[in-house]
């Protein structure tokens, strides 16, 4: 049974960095790319970026380049998060979201994570 | 990349259809066959619904269907029932970014 599991919520002041993982099991970690998604508060989703199963490469959506980093630790199975230069706009929570590689959907979801991001 | 447009609330009786449209581009939509759809209660994760347009993953009742023309997509849900009531996302593949809809609200009145 696929399981992606998030680590707990956050809050952080404006300015700082935030680092969130999510731990994959069930499954062959190396077949399947990660994607991060984000939902502010009364807000929609938010397609943030992609880790690739093949050497870890990245995309990230224009809004977040420069400040939104994805990495990845295979002997752990797990997968990074870290927004820098945080705002209050940045207050959301934030899923990974899983893709076989190249089917173009999400079939598991973590369940979230709170980042709070308050003076 | 915008996201593509949902109306906001869409509602219907139990037993009733509704349908939700997702209406991109043709750099989104109308240029992929990987639209997909997620259903999210709020505070839970988001749940596959349809993905290629039209196909139904293992588990999800056939009540729920998908179509595409063009440029938009559309979710329709059939025979509504309570436990539909949620939040609705469109979501399609643009060649690396995604970019998902606005969302919509069903009611089940």
């Amino acid at each position: 049974q696929v399981q992606l599991v998030q680590s707990g919520a956050e809050v952080k002041k404006p300015g700082a960095s935030v680092k969130v993982s999510c731990k994959a099991s069930g499954d062959t970690f190396s077949s399947y790319h990660m994607h991060w998604v984000r939902q502010a508060p009364g807000q929609g989703l938010e397609w943030m970026g992609i880790l690739k199963s093949s050497g870890g490469s990245t995309t990230y959506a224009q809004k977040f380049q420069g400040r939104v980093t994805m990495t990845r630790d295979t002997s752990t199975s797990t997968v990074y998060m870290e927004l820098s230069s945080l705002k209050s706009e940045d207050t959301a929570v934030y899923y990974c979201a899983r893709e076989v590689v190249d089917i173009y959907h999400f079939d598991h979801w973590g369940q979230g994570t709170l980042v709070t991001v308050s003076s | 990349q915008s996201a593509l447009t949902q109306p906001r609330s869409v509602s219907g009786s139990p037993g009733q259809s509704v349908t939700i449209s997702c209406t991109g581009t043709s750099s989104d939509v109308g240029g992929y066959k990987y639209v997909s759809w997620y259903q999210h209660h709020p505070g839970k994760a988001p749940k596959l619904m349809i993905y290629d347009v039209t196909k139904r993953p293992s588990g999800v009742p056939d009540r729920f269907s998908g179509s595409k023309s063009g440029n938009t997509a559309s979710l329709t849900i059939s025979g509504l029932q309570a436990e539909d009531e949620a939040d609705y996302y469109c979501c399609s593949y643009a060649g690396r970014p995604y970019v998902f809809g606005t969302g919509t609200k069903v009611t089940v009145l």
